[in-house]
């Protein structure tokens, strides 16, 4: 089973900052499916990212993603109060699906 | 549009049996994969596995594999995630969540929240 981990575990930024979050996978992520996900308080996850870099309909711009392998990174690249929320990467391979334990994005 | 629809919150007492449900609408139900992930109170997303509706295949995570059961009635659209004796540590919400493009999850349920307490 492919362990995911996510660095930091939290961040504060101010409005209009860059974040970059990263996601770590304990072996190589098959055909770069790694999806990255955003769960705001009561809220269903939403998908963001797929395919390590492909938007997801209705994702704003500002959001990206990258990465190969076992290192992945999230983009947000000029923060917005409304991106304030936990952030999750995902991965899928051997039948298996996993998740990253979160980055928690606070705004200052 | 697509939708997932599930089941209503539930409390229940340790030991009892439950089974909650995810309905899908709004696109071909046997094309999909449907997968459950647990949500602790205050913790991450947890996959606890999946389901071909198509033909009922499913396989679970290490984790959950033999406590939980994952079914599908493609008559009425609809998947299942079952308990036979549920523990306190069973109380979180659980969502349902359809496969998209390179094996993410583009659709979710609402979240179906179980607690399970004496």
């Amino acid at each position: 089973e492919i362990v995911l981990t996510q660095s930091p575990g939290s961040l504060s930024l101010s409005p209009g900052e860059r974040a970059t979050l990263s996601c770590r996978a304990s072996q190589s992520v098959s055909n770069n499916y790694l999806a990255w996900y955003q769960q705001k308080p009561g809220q269903a996850p939403r998908l963001l990212i797929y395919g390590a870099s492909t938007r997801a309909t209705g994702t704003p711009d500002r959001f990206s993603g990258s990465g190969s392998g076992t290192d992945f990174t999230l983009t947000i690249s000029r923060l917005e109060p409304e991106d304030v929320a936990v952030y999750y990467c995902q991965q899928y391979g051997r039948s298996l699906f996993t998740f990253g334990p979160g980055t928690k994005v606070d705004i200052k | 549009e697509v939708q997932l629809v599930q089941s209503g919150a539930e409390v229940k007492k340790p030991g009892e049996s439950l089974r909650i449900s995810c309905q899908g609408s709004g696109y071909s139900f046997t094309s999909y994969w449907i997968s459950w992930v647990r949500q602790m109170p205050g913790k991450g997303l947890e996959w606890m596995g999946r389901i071909d509706p198509r033909d009922s295949y499913t396989n679970y995570s290490p984790s959950f594999q033999g406590h939980v059961t994952i079914s599908a009635d493609k008559s009425i659209t609809t998947v299942y995630l079952q308990w036979s004796s549920l523990k306190a540590s069973d109380t979180a919400v659980y969502y349902c969540a359809r496969q998209g493009y390179s094996y993410a999850f583009n659709h979710w349920g609402q979240g179906s929240l179980v607690t399970v307490s004496s």
